[in-house]
């Protein structure tokens, strides 16, 4: 079965940081380019950042440029985001998703992150 | 990176058809053909129901179709039925490796 799972989220403070995992199975997860969406709550879906198969090329929204980075284990399958200097605003669920078509074809079902003091 | 846009929410009848616009810029929806739509139920993480502004996934309903012109995407759906009602957002290849999603459309089946 093919499968996404987020974890890693949670209650933080603002200006800390947290690291975000997605773990992949059921293909083959080398093949494929990885996303990260979030959603922050009653609100649309927000693109935040993507990372090439090879970690040769990543991308980022202006909102995170900076603050997150973008990381994948082939060896592991999984994907990571670190998450530094969090913001109210980044208060979301926070989805993964493989893209092999330039489009994001699978997403897990996302970890919550929200930050408050 | 402005967010693309979309009507906040249509609406139609069972068997009726409804169009979801989303538009761009040059240098996103009109720039290639990398739009993506997808549909999100309530609870749910969001299901790819097109991809290169008009192919569908292997699964996803003949009812749903897609289509560009100029800076302007367009997801169709025909034939409406309960279970379309949802949520819709478009998505887009931008500039810098990055993407850029429309800000939803709710469809209500009447």
């Amino acid at each position: 079965e093919v499968q996404l799972v987020e974890s890693g989220g949670g209650l933080v403070q603002p200006g800390r940081s947290l690291r975000l995992s997605c773990a992949a199975s059921g293909f083959t997860f080398e093949d494929y380019a990885m996303h990260w969406v979030r959603q922050a709550p009653g609100k649309g879906l927000e693109w935040i950042s993507t990372i090439s198969w090879n970690s040769g090329r990543t991308g980022y929204a202006d909102s995170v440029k900076g603050r997150f980075t973008i990381s994948r284990d082939n060896a592991k399958n999984s994907l990571y985001l670190q998450m530094k200097s969090l913001r109210a605003e980044d208060t979301a669920l926070y989805y993964c998703a493989s893209d092999q078509t330039n489009a994001l074809e699978m997403w897990g079902q996302g970890t919550m992150v929200s930050v408050s003091s | 990176q402005s967010a693309l846009t979309q009507p906040a929410s249509v609406s139609g009848s069972p068997g009726q058809s409804i169009t979801i616009s989303c538009t761009g810029a040059s240098s996103d929806v009109g720039n290639d053909n990398l739009v993506s739509w997808y549909q999100q139920h309530p609870g749910k993480a969001p299901k790819l129901i097109i991809f290169e502004v008009s192919k569908r996934p292997s699964g996803v309903s003949n009812r749903f179709s897609g289509s560009k012109s100029g800076n302007t995407a367009s997801l169709t759906i025909s034939g409406l039925q309960a279970e379309d009602e949802s949520v819709y957002y478009c998505c887009s290849y931008a500039h810098n490796n990055t993407r850029v999603f429309g800000g939803g459309t709710q469809l209500t089946v009447l």
